[in-house]
Formats: C-alpha cells, structure tokens, sequence
C-alpha cells in the first residue's frame, strides 16, 4: 500500500511569511495527526483529526497555525506569520482509527525560517 | 499527564555489540508502548510494540524489547549491531482512552562505528 505522503519536502522562508504544509494520508485511514519536530527532540502533536473533525488541538498555537482536513482525507497545515522558533519538521501520521493501530508516519517537511 | 524519559541522548557502540537504549515513562493511565526509529531526512518508522500479553516483544531488524510495568521502563535491545542501525531511535506512549496521540521521548543517537 502507498504510505504517508507529504509535500513540499523542504521549504524555506522569511519570517513573518507565510506557508503551507500538504498531507495525503493512507486510503482508507480515518485519523490523521500533524506533529512538530524541533531539531533534536522528539516529535510534539499539534492536531489530531478523526475523518474532518478535530479531535485534539490543545497544543496548537492557534494564533498563527491553522489546519483542516476537508472530505475527510487530504489535510493541509498553514503557518501565518511564520517566527523563527517554527524552523522544524513537521510530520504527518495517519493510523485506521484511535485504538490500538500504530501510526504510519510520512517523510515530512522541513522548514527553515530566516 | 504522561512523559517519556530517554535516558541517553547517544549511545556509541561497536559494529556486532550488544546495545540498549533506555526508556522510562510515567502516567497516572494505562499506556501502549512503541519504539519507532528515524533514518536521516526520513519519518518515523514502527520498530515494535507493546499493547498487551507477553512482556517481551520482538519487532524488526533484530531489535527487541521488555516491559516492565513495576519500574515503569521500555528498554530497547539487539544482541548485534551493524552499521545500518545508525539512527534516531525514539521511544514513544500512548495512553489509552485518550484518542490515540503519542507522546515521544526526547530520542538516542544510535551511532555504530566499524
């Protein structure tokens, strides 16, 4: 089965921009989770959809990122204005529900902020 | 809540070495337990699991792992290791009836040396 895809790959750009991040989950898999990776330490969970519906958004800095998962399948994550401290990877991951499945994680993409 | 500890940022090791990296957990809910390992410029992939049963569990290349629910640890062992198994290795919750987020640890710099 195809995995996790995410695009772009790398991405860079100048504080106080913007940018967008695109998720293609696995077919047929109803959760999706965004996670924050900062360089050297483990992967943070920004937002978890379950289909379209946000499950968990607790940790999400809502004043500059946003995220939606339209039809239930693709999701795209936004930073706007983008600061410094967002440089990280940003990785998908989707599982067939919240039980006892692994999640299957994507490449991600690597954003640098100057 | 719930936190993940790693006890070693890096671990160096010989090529055919045993290896083990350590991690401990706590959380006031029952958990599952992953160990998953990240390649450079690549996402996470699942090493191995503990959901339930056999306290000892085995997953892939080699690795295996026990749980141990009185000292709260999930240490990760191989009784071999080659030069391919130089990578990230991130230890990882997730408490159950919380809708299926991980919570990772902070990740050990396996490095094999020849």
């Amino acid at each position: 089965e195809a995995g996790v895809a995410q695009s772009p790959r790398y991405k860079i750009i100048e504080k106080r921009q913007s940018v967008a991040f695109w998720c293609n989950p696995i077919s047929g898999h109803a959760t999706l989770y965004w996670y924050q990776q900062i360089l050297g330490q483990g992967p943070k969970l920004l937002i978890q959809f379950q289909n379209n519906g946000v499950v968990d958004d607790s940790q999400l800095p809502k004043d500059r990122f946003s995220a939606e998962r339209l039809k239930g399948v693709d999701s795209t994550l936004k930073i706007q204005p983008a600061k410094l401290e967002d440089s990280a990877v940003y990785l998908c991951a989707s599982s067939p529900g919240t039980g006892r499945q692994p999640q299957h994680f994507g490449d991600g993409t690597r954003l640098s902020i100057l | 809540a719930q936190s993940v500890t790693q006890l070693d940022s890096q671990v160096p090791v010989f090529e055919e070495a045993p290896v083990e990296l350590r991690c401990n957990y706590s959380s006031s809910v029952s958990v599952y337990l992953f160990w998953y390992v990240q390649y450079p410029n690549q996402g996470l992939q699942l090493l191995l699991k503990y959901l339930s049963g056999s306290t000892l569990v085995k997953g892939i290349n080699g690795f295996e792992a026990e749980f141990n629910k009185s000292q709260t640890s999930f240490h990760l062992r191989k009784p071999s290791v080659h030069i391919s198994d130089t990578a990230e290795y991130f230890c990882a919750v997730r408490p159950e009836g919380q809708g299926g987020k991980l919570i990772f640890g902070q990740g050990t710099e396996l490095s094999v040396k020849p």
